[in-house]
């Protein structure tokens, strides 16, 4: 079985630019939750979707939305670029309330 | 929110050597989760383990969910062992983890 899938796993954006990242959960899964992850320090919680609706946010400006379709795959959307969006954008996925588990991330470079 | 402590921040050991890595919690959890952290970014899974103990070949965990912390056995490390190790814990479910920052394990040759 596929494990969690994100794309692209590299990007580089300017300022003021809009991104969107793309995670494909594990099969059967249906909670995907997104996390940033600065150079040197630990992932931090942006969002977690459950059956299509938000059900957890973190402490996150509001250039960070996200939506999860139908196939239960996710999409984190950020606007307005800033230097210090650059990080790798994790997505995890959980069965019920078992462990989580990651994709290989995105690493986003803005400049 | 929760708070989650890691110690030490770093380590660096010779190549079979063991080691012990701390994690301590603010709070009740009901979830609570080991990572390793691979030099591309991925966070493999280790442990989920909100209470007791396990073990994974040369790797073991116990969790005191009552004192509120984990520890991380490392037995007869190799250089493959290098890399960051996370512990990650969530009230509730594991959808909204709360990570520590993390140990940096250096295995030497």
């Amino acid at each position: 079985d596929a494990g969690v899938t994100q794309s692209p796993t590299h990007l580089i954006k300017t300022r003021g630019q809009h991104v969107t990242l793309r995670c494909s959960p594990i099969s059967g899964h249906k909670s995907v939750s997104w996390y940033q992850q600065v150079l040197g320090q630990g992932p931090q919680f942006i969002f977690q979707y459950y059956e299509k609706e938000e059900r957890g946010r973190g402490n996150f400006p509001d250039r960070f939305s996200a939506r999860q379709f139908p196939n239960y795959s996710s999409e984190l959307n950020v606007n307005a670029l800033l230097l210090g969006d650059s990080a790798l954008y994790l997505c995890a996925s959980s069965l019920a309330s078992r462990e989580a588990f990651f994709g290989q991330g995105t690493r986003l470079t803005v400049v | 929110g929760i708070q989650v402590e890691q110690s030490p921040p770093d380590l660096i050991l010779q190549e079979g050597a063991n080691s012990t890595l701390r994690c301590n919690f603010s709070d009740s959890v009901n979830n609570l989760q080991w990572f390793h952290q691979n030099p591309w970014g991925q966070l493999i899974n280790l442990f989920y383990i909100p209470s007791g103990t396990k073990q994974n070949g040369r790797l073991s965990a116990t969790t005191v969910a009552t004192e509120r912390y984990s520890l991380l056995y490392i037995s007869s490390s190799q250089t493959t062992d290098s890399g960051v190790y996370f512990c990650a814990v969530d009230r509730s479910s594991a959808r909204q983890l709360t990570f520590g920052s993390g140990t940096q394990l250096t295995v030497l040759p």
